[in-house]
């Protein structure tokens, strides 16, 4: 069965200093790989998302992401945070078929606090 | 860019009473559209898969008689937490796609916060 872990619940950093927010996949095919954003009672905004080629994407906002299958991971990066990133941060990954083609199944999400 | 508008953005209502809550697709036809629960600091977790012109396909441990789903129009799926009770009160939010291929992304709307009293 397929499954987002993202093992940190809290990230603090300053601004300006680098991030990278970790996540790990479980699924039996070629995953589809999404990053969203989520501020305070808003919607997901789409970060990045890989499909396949490339491993490493980028993204809005300066966001990149490594695609690492040895590693069942993908990974989100950011050289140098803003005070305006600190939000939620959810990966996941994209499956299912037929009446249920398109479903996403979530990480538990990473709340990334930034420091002035 | 493509906008999903989800409305009402807050309910406040007494137990027992059925709540509707609309989602939107302005400037794209909504092939599939996704309907999300979130408890507080928690991941989205999906209650439902919802087809345009079809039955609704629902995850498994959602009751389909307490959250229906309607998708009458490539533009507007609803949903209607019957009977709701203080359990019930969350986030929920919406997603559509055009088509259903991974390629087009899901677009979100705002979500509705409900609050059952």
């Amino acid at each position: 069965a397929q499954s987002v872990t993202q093992p940190d619940i809290h990230i603090t950093v300053s601004e300006g200093a680098s991030l990278e927010l970790r996540c790990n996949y479980s699924y039996g095919a070629t995953p589809y790989l999404f990053w969203y954003v989520q501020s305070p009672g808003q919607g997901l905004q789409l970060l990045l998302k890989y499909f396949s080629g490339d491993t490493l994407v980028q993204g809005i906002k300066g966001f990149e992401a490594e695609f690492k299958r040895s590693q069942s991971s993908f990974n989100l990066r950011k050289p140098s945070v803003h005070w305006s990133d600190a939000a939620e941060y959810f990966c996941a990954v994209g499956a299912g078929r037929g009446s249920t083609l398109g479903r996403l199944y979530f990480g538990r999400g990473t709340q990334l606090t930034v420091w002035p | 860019g493509a906008v999903v508008s989800q409305h009402p953005s807050r309910v406040i209502c007494k137990s027992g009473t059925s709540v509707k809550i609309e989602c939107r697709s302005l400037d794209f036809q909504a092939t599939t559209m996704f309907w999300y629960r979130q408890f507080p600091k928690q991941s989205l977790m999906l209650m439902a898969t919802s087809n345009e012109g079809s039955k609704a396909t629902y995850e498994q441990g959602v009751e389909k008689d307490k959250f229906l789903i309607n998708h009458a129009s490539l533009t507007l799926s609803t949903l209607t937490v019957t009977s709701a009770h203080p359990e019930d009160s969350s986030f929920y939010i919406c997603s559509a796609r055009t088509t259903d291929s991974f390629n087009q992304p899901q677009h979100f709307g705002d979500g509705t916060r409900l609050s059952i009293l």
